[in-house]
């Protein structure tokens, strides 16, 4: 069965800096996509990036971007320029032949100003 | 906005009651999930529909039962309520399956289930 983990529960960053969250994966699957989701306080589930995983080009949406190493097994957030707003949970998610998301249980960020 | 529309937002309700949240997918999503959130947790996959046929089974209660209308608006029955049912539900849709062209899974605002 696929697994997510994330080994950070909680990260702190300042405001305008970098800050890297990790997530690994277990699965036996070639063909599969990446997530990552962010919950503010709201609760709502927004959709921050995704990456493809037969596809080597890291995905990069304006602050965001991932570092997918498939053979590692790794798909880490990097989110640039940090942000107040961007003060959130985030949750990696993997999505492959079962046909549903399957969730890592989230890294709390807070961005301090 | 997503486009995926839940309802009721929140619900208080008494142990041992019954209710039905309803879920209402993107235009032209074929495919409804539904999560579980509880206080402090990560998401747990609960069930999934496609085209009115259930897809997937995660970790679903057998007091708790899903069904999607040829409409494919989603309903979520769940029975015999316990405090520990106190949770976030989330309904999702997407056109297909995560795996299937990229295809991207968007979450509703989630029903708020408050048990008694």
């Amino acid at each position: 069965a696929q697994t997510v983990t994330q080994s950070q529960p909680e990260m702190s960053v300042q405001e305008a800096e970098t800050v890297t969250l990790s997530c690994t994966y277990d699965t036996s699957e070639s063909n599969y996509y990446l997530f990552w989701y962010k919950q503010p306080p709201s609760r709502q589930m927004i959709l921050v990036i995704r990456q493809e995983a037969y596809k080597q080009q890291n995905a990069t949406e304006n602050r965001f971007s991932v570092n997918f190493q498939k053979a590692a097994k790794s798909f880490s957030l990097k989110i640039s320029d940090s942000q107040l707003g961007d003060t959130a949970m985030y949750f990696c998610a993997f999505g492959g032949s079962q046909g549903n998301l399957i969730f890592g249980k989230g890294t709390k960020l807070s961005v301090k100003p | 906005d997503s486009g995926v529309t839940q309802t009721p937002k929140h619900l208080i309700t008494a142990t041992g009651q019954r209710v039905t949240l309803r879920c209402s997918p993107r235009s032209g999503d074929l495919s409804v999930y539904w999560y579980q959130q509880s206080l402090d947790q990560g998401l747990q996959f609960l069930i999934q529909y496609y085209n009115g046929e259930e897809r997937a089974k995660g970790n679903i209660l057998e007091r708790f039962s899903a069904q999607q209308f040829p409409d494919l608006h989603s309903e979520l029955n769940l029975s015999s309520l316990e405090l520990g049912d106190s949770a976030l539900y989330f309904c999702a849709s997407s056109v297909g399956t995560p795996n299937r062209g990229g295809n991207t899974i968007y979450f509703g605002e989630g029903s708020w289930l408050t048990v008694v």
